[in-house]
């Protein structure tokens, strides 16, 4: 399976951005990264993917580094309704183009 | 639109029983998935659908698992012979196609086995 390593647990305040980073050493030139989020007792959300240039949209960016051994995820200004366990996942042939989850990080805002 | 859902919300059976678990995607969604989740984890992937066909099954831990798609719509994942370790809540997720970055969830089916 191809890795990724985020930290277990993240906490920010209300309405400053946050930043999730994750390492993805072993990526491959074909490895897409991707970010789902889970908020409590419901299914993962799909929040941003991207593959070598740095992505936007309407919920985050994701910075992706040159080398493409690491990834940030930014949410702009956290809110309440953020707090969730977000996941960094790679996906490609060496995946089987098939999603493999870790633990996540485990955000927490507060108030 | 209509989002994925799964029935039932909460399934508890006895050791041993049978179960089925019902997931119907979005309207025109020729890839569907299924993941397990226990307490603490991430998602695990189980099953993959190509319209009918399971086009990646590597993920089903043994052969009490199955899962059938015969219309390339509506997907049932069917558990023989169940265990206490086989609770978990199972998700399911659909897209466009593998092509797609994004899945797209349902809530889940709580499975607890007693």
């Amino acid at each position: 399976d191809a890795k990724t390593t985020q930290p277990n647990s993240m906490e920010s305040n209300e309405e400053e951005p946050v930043h999730l980073p994750c390492n993805h050493s072993t990526i491959s030139g074909t490895d897409y990264i991707h970010w789902y989020r889970q908020l409590p007792s419901q299914g993962p959300e799909y929040v941003i993917h991207g593959l070598t240039s740095n992505v936007n949209n309407r919920m985050a960016s994701l910075a992706i580094a040159e080398d493409r051994k690491s990834s940030t995820l930014i949410l702009h200004r956290a809110t309440l309704r953020d707090a969730a366990v977000y996941y960094c996942i790679l996906r490609g042939p060496n995946t089987g183009n098939q999603f493999y989850f870790g633990t996540g990080t485990s955000l927490t805002v507060i108030p | 639109g209509a989002g994925v859902s799964q029935t039932p919300s909460n399934k508890v059976t006895e050791k041993g029983k049978y179960v089925e678990l019902r997931c119907d995607p979005i309207s025109g969604h020729t890839a569907l998935y299924w993941y397990r989740q226990s307490l603490g984890q991430g998602p695990e992937f189980l099953i993959y659908f190509q319209g009918t066909g399971a086009a990646d099954d590597s993920g089903l831990p043994n052969d009490r698992f199955f899962a059938v798609r015969p219309e390339g719509s509506v997907s049932t994942l069917k558990i023989q012979r169940t265990e206490r370790g086989d609770s978990a809540v199972y998700l399911c997720a659909s897209s466009p196609g593998l092509a797609s970055g994004e899945q797209f969830f349902g809530p889940g089916t709580r499975l607890t086995v007693l």
